[in-house]
Formats: structure tokens, sequence, C-alpha cells
């Protein structure tokens, strides 16, 4: 079983380009959450979905979109990409609260320069 | 808002001592969920260990458990008998049934001295 799946895992991009992250969950989980990991800053909450259909604002959300259209699939889109939006990308899920357990994909490590 | 913080950006251990990571958190909730995680140099996160709020005794699994103190909103992690596995990021977490938002602290890197 694929868990969680984040894609791509390594990116490079220029200032002012734009792209989607991908996050797909294959165990049916209604929450998906989104991070950014930056050293020494631990995690911060950028959006995250209780629901297809559903979505909100989290602790760091200028600068990211997201839609949430199947169960599964939980993209997050940079428009316009700064150096401050370098850093290392999670994508994590829950099954029914947010009280259990997350899985997370293993990241994607973003470089804009 | 809720806020998660851990005050010990590093600690060392030495292999098979015990060592406790703090974590203290802000809330005005009543009903609300502590973690721990870990992220060793892989990257991959794992759930260490869970705490619900209204349960008073404190969470253990094997090796790891904590220290709830829900007045002092404090929620410390002790790991007995380190070992070398145990190195790794060990971050604190907080979420509540009201908002479902789920906030970590900034992580405390944890070293094993063999």
């Amino acid at each position: 079983n694929a868990g969680v799946t984040q894609t791509p895992k390594f990116r490079i991009l220029k200032i002012g380009q734009s792209m989607t992250l991908q996050c797909t969950q294959d165990m049916n989980h209604n929450y998906m959450y989104w991070y950014r990991q930056d050293p020494g800053m631990g995690l911060k909450l950028i959006y995250y979905s209780v629901g297809a259909g559903i979505t909100d604002k989290g602790e760091v959300p200028n600068g990211y979109n997201v839609s949430r259209s199947t169960t599964e699939d939980f993209p997050l889109r940079l428009e316009l990409a700064a150096p401050s939006q370098t850093s290392v990308y999670f994508c994590a899920s829950s099954y029914w609260t947010s009280n259990e357990k997350l899985f997370f994909g293993s990241g994607t490590q973003l470089s804009v320069l | 808002a809720q806020t998660v913080t851990q005050s010990q950006p590093e600690m060392s251990v030495q292999e098979a001592e015990t060592v406790t990571l703090s974590c203290t958190y802000d809330t005005s909730e009543s009903d609300y969920y502590l973690f721990w995680y870990k992220q060793p140099p892989s990257r991959q996160m794992i759930l260490v260990i869970r705490q619900e709020a209204y349960k008073q005794q404190n969470a253990t699994e094997n090796r790891f458990s904590v220290n709830f103190q829900k007045a002092a909103k404090s929620f410390s992690l002790k790991i007995s008998d380190s070992q070398l596995g145990d190195a790794a990021m060990y971050f604190c977490a907080y979420t509540s049934p009201r908002d479902d938002k789920i906030i970590f602290g900034k992580g405390t890197r944890l070293h094993i001295l063999p």
C-alpha cells in the first residue's frame, strides 16, 4: 500500500515561476494537511482540508493555493515563486479527525533561485 | 491562537541513559490532544506518542512516556534506555476538535552519544 505519495521529490524553480506540488493518498482519509519545514522553524501549517470540497488556511497560507476536488488528492499550488518559499514541503493525512495519527508523505525539497 | 513551544533546540544523552524533552503549549480549549513525532535523518515523520487532554493518566509506549501537566500546560517526553536509533528531531504537536489545525513546535534535535 502506497500511503501518502508526494511528487516531485526535488524541484528547482526560478523566481516568478509557478508549480503544483502533488499529494495523493490511497487510505480514504478525510483530513489532509500541507506543511513547510524550514531549518530551526519546525513545521508550519500552510493549508488543510477536512474533506472533498472543503479547505482552510493554516498559519502561513500567503503565496499558496489548494484545492480538494477528490478525497484522494490535495495539490498545493505556488504562484509567482519567491526565494522565501525555498523549503521542504510535507503532505499529511488522517482518517476521520485531527486527533488521530498523521500519515506523512516523504516530502518535496523545493529551491527557488 | 494556539502555540507550541519547545525551548531546547538540541540535546545530547549517553546511550542507555534517560532524557527528557520539554514542550509547553498555550490554549484556551479544554478538549485537545498532544503528540510527539520523531523525524530521523530519513526525513520520515513517525508518531511516537499521543495524549488526550481529558485523560489524567500519562501515555506510555515502551521506552517512551510523557509527563502531562494540564494546569501548567506542559507535555514533556521521557526516553528511557536511550538507543542510537533514537537520534532524531522530535516535534511536539497540538490539535483541538474545535478547529482541526495541527500545530507543531520548532523541534528538538536529540543526539545519542555512544
